[in-house]
């Protein structure tokens, strides 16, 4: 199937800095990628909608200058924490869409990569 | 808006036992439904989904769920589960086909944490 690479797995950072998470589709192409968060046994929270070559669609309560998401190239976008604190810390999870086309139907299905594990201290 | 519930928390069941975790949903016109199962500290992996057709969709590992549409319910069953199925599980749905122009986002249940024991 396909693979979406999430890097770093883990990163611990003092309070204050910036950390960046980078997800990238290794063997298709993603116009959309989808950045989540997960707190400890709960569900994914979606967080925005990262569109290639366009701005990222936030969800409501997701602040767009705390969580800076760029989506540069078909293959990777980027979240960036600026200013992290305690409370940013938590699972990210980034997943790709890959679309297909099957004659004149376009279906589509999701890849999620393995998730980031930030720690801010 | 679209939502899904997945009343249960936790389901403990026996290895070789039938198991089910439990999945509504809320959604204006078709939904698509899908399962993603997620092992601890790692990434979602995808099981099954309903788009169209059959109600009974079969899975990776010997899943299946049923679509319901009266009850807007997709529950994930297994006929005899294994240990190694011990994961959290996830029922997501979204309002749109995720091929389509429109971004079709996922929404996710609150997911339910599978323990089988031996």
């Amino acid at each position: 199937g396909a693979v979406v690479s999430q890097h770093p797995s883990r990163v611990i950072c003092k309070s204050g800095t910036s950390v960046k998470i980078e997800c990238r589709s290794l063997d298709f192409q993603a116009t959309t990628m989808f950045w989540y968060r997960q707190f400890p046994k709960k569900s994914l929270m979606l967080m925005a909608t990262s569109n290639e070559g366009s701005k990222a669609t936030y969800e409501q309560g997701v602040e767009k200058d705390k969580f800076l998401i760029n989506h540069a190239s078909l293959t990777l976008s980027t979240l960036t924490v600026t200013s992290a604190h305690p409370e940013d810390s938590s699972f990210y999870i980034c997943s790709a869409r890959r679309v297909i086309r099957e004659g004149e139907l376009y279906t589509g299905e999701l890849f999620f990569g393995e998730g980031s594990r930030l720690t801010v201290l | 808006a679209q939502s899904v519930a997945q009343p249960e928390d936790q389901v403990n069941v026996a290895e070789g036992n039938p198991l089910t975790v439990k999945c509504t949903y809320s959604v204006s016109g078709n939904p698509y439904l899908f399962w993603y199962v997620q092992y601890p500290n790692r990434g979602l992996q995808f099981l099954l989904k309903y788009i169209t057709g059959d109600n009974l969709v079969k899975g990776s590992y010997g899943f299946e769920a049923e679509f319901n549409k009266s009850q807007t319910s997709f529950h994930l069953k297994k006929p005899s589960a294994l240990v190694s199925d011990s994961a959290l599980y996830f029922c997501a749905v979204s309002r749109r086909a995720l091929g389509s122009s429109n971004t079709g986002k996922l929404i996710f249940g609150q997911g339910t944490t599978l323990q089988v024991k031996p």
